[in-house]
């Protein structure tokens, strides 16, 4: 079945310092999502990336996907306490989102 | 609409008991999603409903796992004969899935989460 890596699982980072975790499938995406796990809460939908090669901005947040359809990044610039949380890609193959393992951030203040 | 809404938000079962969640999704959402969390791990696919059609279920989903949604309306999660490894957070979500557009990302709500002593 579909599997969806991300590394780093761990991220901790000086307030201001930049954070970018990875996201790889195991197969060919239709698209890939991302969302946000704040500590105690529930994923909530940040984004979701269709073409191949698209990069999408989000204020201080910048989302890739990669050329094959395969692959995805998320990039932090200038973090800020706010971001803390767990990172989470989901890709979608047929019907249904497969999601990542996460990228659990932390700022050291 | 307050989004999606899941009860009861906290359940302690003794092992072999029988236990049922609900889940009310956006009334404009006509995909309803279960999945189940375990802590440091992603959300795990569990099945989901398109209206009223149960269209999968994750090959994981032993036959204690049964789900429904009657009138494509709330959809309800039981497990039968709970065992200490069904002790999870089991989220529902929900997303609009039209024939011309299928990207819209899931709401989800706040979680059952089932400890089984």
């Amino acid at each position: 079945g579909q599997q969806v890596m991300q590394i780093p699982q761990y991220q901790h980072v000086q307030e201001g310092e930049d954070f970018t975790t990875y996201c790889n499938s195991s197969t060919t995406l239709s698209n890939i999502q991302w969302y946000k796990q704040r500590p105690g809460g529930h994923p909530v939908f940040l984004i979701q990336l269709v073409k191949s090669g698209e990069v999408k901005k989000q204020k201080r947040l910048t989302f890739q996907f990669g050329e094959a359809k395969k692959n995805s990044s998320l990039h932090i610039t200038a973090t800020q306490t706010t971001d803390v949380g767990t990172y989470f890609c989901a890709g979608r193959g047929n019907e249904k989102l497969t999601f990542g393992t996460g990228t659990r951030l932390t700022i050291i203040p | 609409d307050t989004g999606v809404s899941q009860d009861p938000r906290h359940k302690i079962t003794k092992r072999g008991q029988n236990v049922t969640f609900r889940c009310d999704p956006i009334s404009e959402h006509n995909r309803l999603y279960w999945y189940r969390q375990t802590l440091g791990q992603g959300p795990e696919f569990l099945t989901y409903f398109q209206n009223e059609a149960q269209l999968e279920k994750s090959r994981l989903l032993s036959d204690r796992f049964s789900a429904e949604r009657p009138k494509g309306s709330f959809s309800t999660l039981e497990i039968q004969r709970t065992e200490q490894g069904d002790s999870a957070m089991y989220l529902c979500a929900s997303s609009l899935s039209l024939r011309t557009l299928n990207n819209y990302g899931y709401t989800f709500g706040s979680g059952t989460r089932l400890t089984v002593v």
